[in-house]
């Protein structure tokens, strides 16, 4: 099955800077990468995604870049924000009518500190 | 846009006693629903995918009939931990996948908070 691996775990950046979470990916047949932000005790929110057929795609101060040939993605954060403070987890899955699950990364932990 | 409800938000309860937690899809239909357990501090650990009106795929080393999944409907998946143990006592958030242009987008639940004493 698909294995997601994130890195890094944590990461502490100051208010202004940008901060950058990669995550890689095994399944090549894997075309759909979400990114989802989880506030403590709240529910994981979809903050952006891309599909394999874009290489970038950007909303504002968060984008997404994938490289399909070294099945690795990346978020980018710009110009951070105290709010912005939360885990961060990456996802894979292979988009079908048939439903398949996400494949979730273990998650970083962004503390932007003012 | 998608609202996934889910509920309890949070529930107590004895050891060997069942809990059922409610996931329902309030303004789409879901044909897939999936289940997902969280730990303090770690990610979400898929435990399987729920279809309407067929029986749920498991994933590798969760039980199904501790876990017991029922998708009766379009709108609606529960998830009965059956029998819970301190050890179930976890974070179990549901999530579901629309029908459509929607297909590929996961709208989460808000998650049930199961402490077993």
């Amino acid at each position: 099955g698909e294995n997601v691996e994130q890195h890094p775990s944590t990461l502490s950046v100051q208010e202004g800077d940008s901060a950058v979470i990669k995550c890689t990916y095994s399944d090549s047949a894997s075309n759909y990468f979400p990114w989802y932000k989880q506030e403590l005790g709240k529910r994981p929110q979809l903050i952006i995604d891309i599909r394999s057929n874009v290489g970038e795609k950007k909303d504002q101060r968060i984008a997404v870049t994938l490289n399909k040939t070294a099945k690795h993605f990346s978020l980018h954060i710009t110009e951070t924000q105290p709010e912005d403070s939360a885990v961060y987890f990456c996802a894979a899955s292979i988009s079908s009518n048939s439903g398949y699950a996400l494949n979730f990364g273990k998650g970083t932990s962004l503390l932007v500190t003012p | 846009g998608a609202v996934v409800s889910q509920h309890p938000s949070w529930v107590i309860c004895k050891s060997g006693t069942s809990v059922k937690i409610e996931c329902r899809s309030l303004d789409f239909q879901a044909t897939t629903m999936f289940w997902y357990r969280q730990f303090p501090k770690q990610s979400l650990m898929l435990m399987a995918t729920s279809n309407e009106g067929s029986k749920a795929t498991y994933e590798q080393g969760v039980e199904k009939d501790k876990f017991l999944i029922n998708h009766a409907s379009l709108t609606l998946s529960t998830l009965t931990v059956t029998s819970a143990h301190p050890e179930d006592s976890s974070f179990y958030i549901c999530s579901a996948r629309g029908q459509g242009s929607g297909a590929n987008v996961l709208t989460f639940g808000a998650g049930s908070r199961l402490t077993v004493l």
